[in-house]
């Protein structure tokens, strides 16, 4: 099973910011935060990972909470094609075998309007 | 353009009938591993592979068969396919340890395969 909870769906205005919430309260003291996307029907695509601090990177932001108990997925200035379901995966490092497999839920459908 | 490539892109079979999927990377990954995402649904791994020559059951393994003899290429096998496996195939491929420019799984375009 999952072990991250979001929301089904969220709707963003075009140039500005869409913020993806996620829980993960059951994650553990090796497990990473991953987001992935899946546009329309594509294969998913990778958008960042973290395990305790921030990341940012040219796509998007990362904000886990200091207790590691949930994050926020920041797209700065969203775009109509960042509209695709957006996933929360928490997973092992490589290094410890878990992350052959990531576990994807059913995500977040963000539409982003003109 | 280096990548995952997924060969068919789309295909129908009739009950019974056998096929493979084709699966090749060009990033010299480790890791290779086959998910399913029915309508509606997110993706369920169903075999992965973390080197030539070794697999491993993901969640729903079963009605398919799975082999890794080079780095490259790991083709899933159905063997007498059912209309439940309707779906569509993901193929993805990623190193087994942290590098540099880590940047995660890599996925390929998928195969839609229709059972009848």
């Amino acid at each position: 099973d999952a072990k991250t909870t979001q929301p089904p769906s969220m709707d963003c205005a075009e140039g500005r910011a869409a913020n993806l919430p996620c829980n993960h309260s059951t994650i553990s003291g090796n497990e990473y935060v991953y987001w992935y996307r899946q546009i329309h029907s594509q294969g998913p695509q990778y958008i960042i990972h973290g395990l305790k601090n921030n990341e940012t990177n040219e796509m998007a932001s990362l904000i886990i909470t200091e207790d590691r108990k949930s994050s926020t997925l920041i797209l700065p200035h969203a775009t109509l094609r960042d509209t695709a379901v957006y996933y929360c995966i928490v997973s092992p490092p490589f290094t410890q075998g878990g992350s052959e497999k990531l576990v994807f839920g059913k995500g977040t459908k963000l539409t982003v309007n003109p | 353009n280096a990548g995952v490539t997924q060969t068919p892109k789309f295909q129908v079979l009739k009950t019974g009938q056998s096929m493979t999927l084709q699966c090749a990377q060009d990033m010299n990954h480790e890791y290779m591993s086959w998910y399913r995402q029915d309508p509606g649904m997110g993706l369920r791994l169903i075999h992965y592979s973390v080197g030539a020559g070794i697999t491993d059951q993901g969640e729903v393994p079963n009605g398919y068969n799975v082999s890794r003899s080079t780095t490259e290429d790991f083709p899933l096998r159905l063997l007498s396919a059912a209309p439940s496996q309707t779906s569509v195939y993901f193929c993805a491929s990623s190193f087994s340890f942290p590098r540099e420019g880590f940047y995660g799984y890599t996925f390929g375009s998928g195969t839609r395969l229709t059972v009848v």
